[in-house]
């Protein structure tokens, strides 16, 4: 089993729709979360942190479910400069620090 | 503001050549890395360094060499190039090692290499 596991869609949605995407990991001793955003061909960047108490950022809006063991992004009002592909990243206490998902890929359609 | 610079953007060598993946930060960062990223794989770390004077095994090391020439500088070394290493390459920083929860990872805009 993968340590971060996402759906690598391509999640289809129409501009001014809402889009969520579920990401799960696997090491219960994880204690920081990240979404990181990749454009095609490009390197990733942060887009937020996960904190236990859920956070948003305008259309943005994070959750933790540690009983579960999954991470949440969800996307209101989407718009075209949304698409890309959305990178979940968990900390590993071992021996590797981040472990990233394969990610998802969202394309929003005028 | 260049962030993180990596060169080259783009390179194709021939198996068993050599050649250094170039990074540098001009954040006054700690901790850089060196990622591969795969179809279907996601970032592998490579190696890391934690601070200037230490480096690190990451998950997918082996072929590979690095040096933390100063604080602003990360080379990635291929001896033998394998058609296995073809890759993108980002190379990255933070002010810390990364894992807590207010470090941020900012990346270079990465090298695409082929083996061939």
């Amino acid at each position: 089993r993968k340590e971060v596991e996402q759906d690598p869609g391509p999640f289809n949605v129409p501009e001014g729709a809402t889009v969520a995407f579920n990401c799960t990991y696997s090491n219960s001793a994880s204690q920081s979360f990240f979404w990181y955003r990749q454009d095609c061909r490009k390197e990733p960047k942060l887009l937020m942190s996960v904190y236990s108490s859920g956070n948003e950022d305008g259309r943005f809006t994070a959750q933790l479910n540690r009983a579960s063991q999954y991470i949440s992004l969800l996307i209101r009002d989407s718009k075209l400069s949304d698409s890309a592909t959305y990178l979940c990243v968990a900390d590993n206490t071992g021996f590797q620090k981040l472990v990233f998902g394969t990610g998802t890929r969202l394309l929003v359609s005028p | 503001n260049a962030g993180v610079t990596q060169t080259p953007k783009f390179q194709v060598l021939k198996t068993g050549q050599s050649m250094t993946l170039q990074c540098a930060q001009d954040m006054n960062h700690n901790s850089m890395y060196w990622y591969r990223q795969d179809p279907g794989m996601g970032l592998r770390l490579i190696y890391y360094s934690a601070s200037e004077g230490t480096t690190d095994k990451g998950e997918v090391p082996n072929g590979y060499n690095v040096s933390r020439l100063n604080k602003r500088e990360f080379s990635l070394r291929l001896e033998s190039a394998a058609p296995s290493q073809t890759s993108v390459y980002f190379c990255a920083s933070s002010e810390f090692l990364s894992g807590s929860a207010n470090e941020k990872l900012f990346f270079g805009s990465g090298t695409q290499l082929s083996v061939l």
